[in-house]
């Protein structure tokens, strides 16, 4: 199976800072890569597919990046409904395995 | 809009069996695979089966293969995971999730997600 590790597990920021989430595949996934967000006690919301294609109705302050093995999920203006778990997640074989996710708090 | 609702969820003993319902609206039912994702009380998510717009190709997690069947019943525009031999890590709430594509090929990608439904296994 492919593993997907995140950095950091946790991080505390401010709003309007910068913010960048990286998640590494075990073996190369080529752009077969997704993010998603979700916020306590409900369901994950997709935020970017294919590493870096913006899902219909996310805010343009999400971006992604990579391809193979290393990627990076960037915020580039951190807004309050923004703190959040983000999670990675490949989509190049059977089992699609998910990052442990990464935990982003106010500072 | 794109409705996923999931129902089916509750205490079960370990060893006994549960099914997970999950009922679509709002979208082409059987022109979508279909996948369940559970993700463990303060834990992350984890992958657990997919299904084909038409039901004819189904995977699975190792951690669930040979206890765990998704199948669908497109008339009725339903979803379903049926959980046999549960054990006490089981426990989790149960997300049903659509997928952009029609089978489960590279690329998945799930747009649309249920709010959940917990199975909680104890004696």
């Amino acid at each position: 199976d492919i593993q997907m590790t995140q950095t950091p597990p946790s991080l505390s920021a401010s709003v309007g800072d910068r913010v960048t989430i990286t998640c590494r595949a075990s073996q190369s996934i080529s752009t077969f890569l997704n993010w998603y967000q979700q916020k306590p006690g409900k369901a994950p919301n997709l935020l970017i597919f294919a590493a870096s294609s913006l899902q219909s109705g996310v805010p343009s302050r999400f971006s992604g990046s990579g391809s193979g093995t290393d990627f990076t999920l960037t915020i580039s203006s951190l807004q309050p409904e923004d703190f959040a778990t983000y999670y990675c997640q490949h989509s190049y074989i059977i089992p699609y395995t998910f990052g442990q996710g990464t935990k982003l708090e106010i500072k | 809009q794109v409705q996923l609702v999931e129902s089916g969820g509750g205490v079960v003993q370990p060893g006994r069996s549960l099914r997970l319902s999950c009922v679509a609206s709002g979208f082409s039912f059987s022109n979508y695979a279909m996948h369940w994702v559970r993700q463990a009380p303060g834990k992350g998510l984890e992958w657990v089966a997919v299904i084909s717009y038409d039901g004819s190709h189904k995977y699975y997690a190792d951690s669930v293969e040979g206890r765990f069947t998704i199948s669908r019943d497109n008339s009725k525009e339903t979803l379903y995971l049926q959980m046999n031999s549960l054990r006490h890590d089981d426990t989790a709430v149960y997300y049903c999730a659509r997928d952009r594509q029609s089978i489960a090929a590279a690329g998945i990608r799930m747009d649309y997600w249920g709010q959940g439904a917990l199975v909680t296994v104890s004696s």
